[in-house]
């Protein structure tokens, strides 16, 4: 089954830890996109990536790093500098450029104490 | 910068009767896509509609419509015949090519639509 994975689907970290949240898709898509959501809000955009080795901050990025070292892999880790961590992370995948609908993942929701 | 704003955060409908979702959006571009997903209290976000600022004619899809008003600035989705099943949040979306790269979507904030038997 083609797709998008997102492990693990809850998280649990003390505050001042960095964690990886990983994203993994098999839709052979060129761009993959990261997203938060908080409580009773829509998603904002943090990361997203058109190629492998490239990618570019969206609205949200401070406090968030990522990579893109393989095309079916967007790993996004939560760093001690992000202030309010705790959310729902959601990880996104479209063929690329252009009005294409994105592909979502299951979720992490991490929480952070 | 672009803002999406759905003015509903709830709705409870009478299953069968047909639901219109309010949507409004803001971009001083002239090319843009809008987009429907519905989230179900699983999590995963599913798409359900697309409309671009170029299309002449509103799109559907199955139960689901849009009804696309572009001097309005408004892309507002049409559910006919609800069922039990579409109890969910439903979000709006746009995407404003950035040099034709492939930039993420902006999001409202939602409506939670709840379907009653």
């Amino acid at each position: 089954d083609g797709g998008i994975t997102q492990s693990p689907k809850y998280l649990f970290r003390k505050e001042g830890q960095n964690v990886t949240l990983s994203c993994e898709q098999n839709l052979n898509h060129d761009a993959m996109y990261w997203y938060r959501q908080d409580p009773g809000q829509g998603l904002r955009l943090i990361y997203y990536s058109q190629i492998v080795n490239d990618f570019q901050k969206g609205d949200i990025a401070e406090g968030y790093s990522v990579s893109r070292e393989k095309k079916e892999s967007f790993p996004l880790t939560v760093t001690s500098a992000q202030k309010n961590p705790t959310a729902f992370y959601l990880c996104a995948s479209s063929i690329g450029g252009g009005d294409y609908e994105q592909y979502f993942g299951p979720g992490t929701r991490l929480t952070v104490t | 910068a672009q803002k999406i704003t759905q003015t509903q955060p709830g709705m409870f409908v009478q299953e069968k009767e047909a639901v219109t979702l309010d949507c409004t959006y803001d971009t001083s571009d002239q090319s843009y896509g809008l987009f429907w997903y519905k989230q179900p209290s699983s999590g995963e976000m599913i798409f359900l509609i697309y409309q671009g600022s170029y299309d002449e004619q509103n799109a559907t899809e199955g139960r689901y419509s849009l009804n696309f008003q572009k001097a309005r600035k408004s892309a507002n989705l049409v559910i006919s015949a609800s069922q039990l099943g579409d109890s969910a949040m439903y979000f709006c979306a746009m995407r404003v090519p950035e040099g034709g790269g492939a930039d993420g979507l902006t999001f409202g904030k939602g409506t939670h639509l709840i379907i009653q038997p």
